[in-house]
């Protein structure tokens, strides 16, 4: 059966604090992974990761796809409050010609001032 | 403006009552999708289609009916036999797999 699990399931850090968060998946005929974030409403996408080793980077924010080992980690330096949201990871493959991206639970992340 | 249209943002309804939600785009995107989020739970698949007058099942389609009779529309139908419907909806499109989901702003159905 697919699935993707994220850890840890919330976190608390200060303000200037480095985090990173984790997001593994066994997915069939993977085709891509999904990072998003989400403030009490609908996501707002991050990033879209296919090829493993590259890294995707949005000004304090980066991830990178590990399609060997079957992760990816976003992380999020120099944190502000305004990170404060559940980081969403999804992960896009392909199964009898349909395709389907399935989510991880997310990560809560709180960011204190 | 491109993008997709979710109406209602909130929509309360009595028990057994059916209740459909719109999800409209205008994105030109061939597939659609609805998840299911309940509180601190991610995104659970409820059905998707990849093509006008198609539609699959998700994880969770117990309860729940669909319909794309055009390319644009991808409403979704409460029923009352889902034991329990109040959550937040959440209607996405895709042009391909590697592009994406685009969200739209989100249904919050309340049973009372």
């Amino acid at each position: 059966e697919d699935k993707v699990v994220q850890s840890p399931l919330s976190l608390v850090v200060h303000e200037g604090d480095t985090v990173t968060l984790n997001c593994s998946y066994e997915v069939t005929n993977f085709r891509s992974l999904l990072w998003y974030k989400q403030e009490k409403k609908a996501p707002t996408f991050l990033f879209m990761l296919t090829s493993s080793g590259i890294e995707k980077k949005s000004g304090r924010l980066s991830s990178i796809l590990d399609k060997k080992e079957l992760f990816s980690i976003l992380n999020i330096t120099a944190t502000q409050t305004g990170d404060s949201a559940v980081y969403l990871c999804a992960v896009g493959g392909t199964t009898s010609g349909t395709y389907k991206y399935i989510f991880g639970t997310g990560t809560r992340l709180k960011v204190l001032a | 403006d491109g993008g997709i249209t979710q109406s209602p943002k909130y929509l309360f309804r009595k028990e057994g009552q059916n209740v459909t939600l719109s999800c409209e785009q205008n994105l030109n995107h061939d597939a659609m999708y609805w998840y299911r989020q309940d509180p601190g739970q991610g995104l659970r698949l409820i059905y998707y289609s990849q093509i006008v007058n198609d539609f699959q099942k998700g994880d969770i389609a117990e309860g729940y009916s669909v319909s794309r009779e055009k390319k644009e529309s991808f409403p979704l139908t409460v029923t009352s036999a889902q034991k329990n419907p109040t959550a937040f909806y959440l209607c996405a499109t895709s042009d391909s797999l590697n592009y994406g989901y685009t969200f739209g702003s989100g249904t919050r159905l309340t049973v009372v």
